[in-house]
């Protein structure tokens, strides 16, 4: 009954490091999203998928690009981390992209950059 | 432009009853969420209710919109200590004609006193 998982949970990075932040879903899911979240700013938008082989942006999209090669895995690389990018990653699926249906979400990756 | 504003903190003692609110702006949202996370966990989704309607009762939760004023609440009978946690409210909005995006409150941290 694993749901939506994400690996790591806990990365530390130095400034200019690169990282890909995995995250795989069981439930047949074809929208998939990647949200960061910062004190203050509940969750913001990163990019999505709207399935297997697409990707599109989000709200703050900069310095982070994404793929989605398979349809259970979404995967989101920092290039050249930068210390802006100390945050707490969550990826969420939905079974589609109506409003009507929910997004279920991982426990979350902690990522500091120093 | 889109905003869903919460209030930070709320305590309660255990057995009470608590009720946590949230405006949003976007008045044609068509399903507004509760979230709920735990310490060190993703988001679990509590309930959601369609826009057209006022309220929506299961168990111990009870959500009221009040569309008018743009106003949703959630109301949590005999409060007990397993509910402390950070209580996100989220209204869906389209987003690239093809995906339900979640624009998130900032979050209530709800503790509760034995």
């Amino acid at each position: 009954n694993a749901g939506v998982t994400q690996t790591p949970k806990f990365r530390v990075l130095k400034t200019g490091q690169s990282m890909t932040l995995l995250c795989a879903q069981d439930m047949n899911h074809e929208y998939m999203y990647w949200y960061r979240q910062d004190p203050g700013m509940g969750l913001r938008l990163i990019h999505y998928s709207v399935g297997e082989g697409t990707t599109a942006k989000g709200e703050v999209p900069d310095g982070y690009n994404v793929s989605r090669l398979k349809k259970q895995n979404f995967l989101l690389g920092l290039e050249s981390a930068a210390p802006s990018q100390t945050s707490v990653y969550f990826c969420a699926s939905s079974s589609q992209g109506g409003s009507n249906q929910p997004q279920h979400f991982g426990d979350g990756t902690r990522l500091s950059i120093l | 432009g889109e905003d869903v504003e919460q209030s930070l903190f709320l305590s309660v003692r255990e057995g009470d009853s608590s009720v946590i609110n949230c405006t949003y702006t976007d008045s044609s949202s068509t399903y507004l969420y509760w979230y709920k996370q735990e310490p060190g966990a993703g988001l679990q989704l509590l309930t959601y209710i369609f826009s057209n309607m006022d309220m929506k009762q299961d168990q111990r939760l009870t959500v009221l919109l009040n569309k008018k004023d743009k106003h949703l609440s959630l109301r949590i009978a005999d409060t007990q200590t397993g509910d402390s946690a950070i209580y996100f409210c989220a209204e869906s909005m389209g987003y690239g004609g093809a995906t339900n995006k979640l624009i998130f409150g900032t979050g209530t941290l709800l503790a509760v006193q034995p």
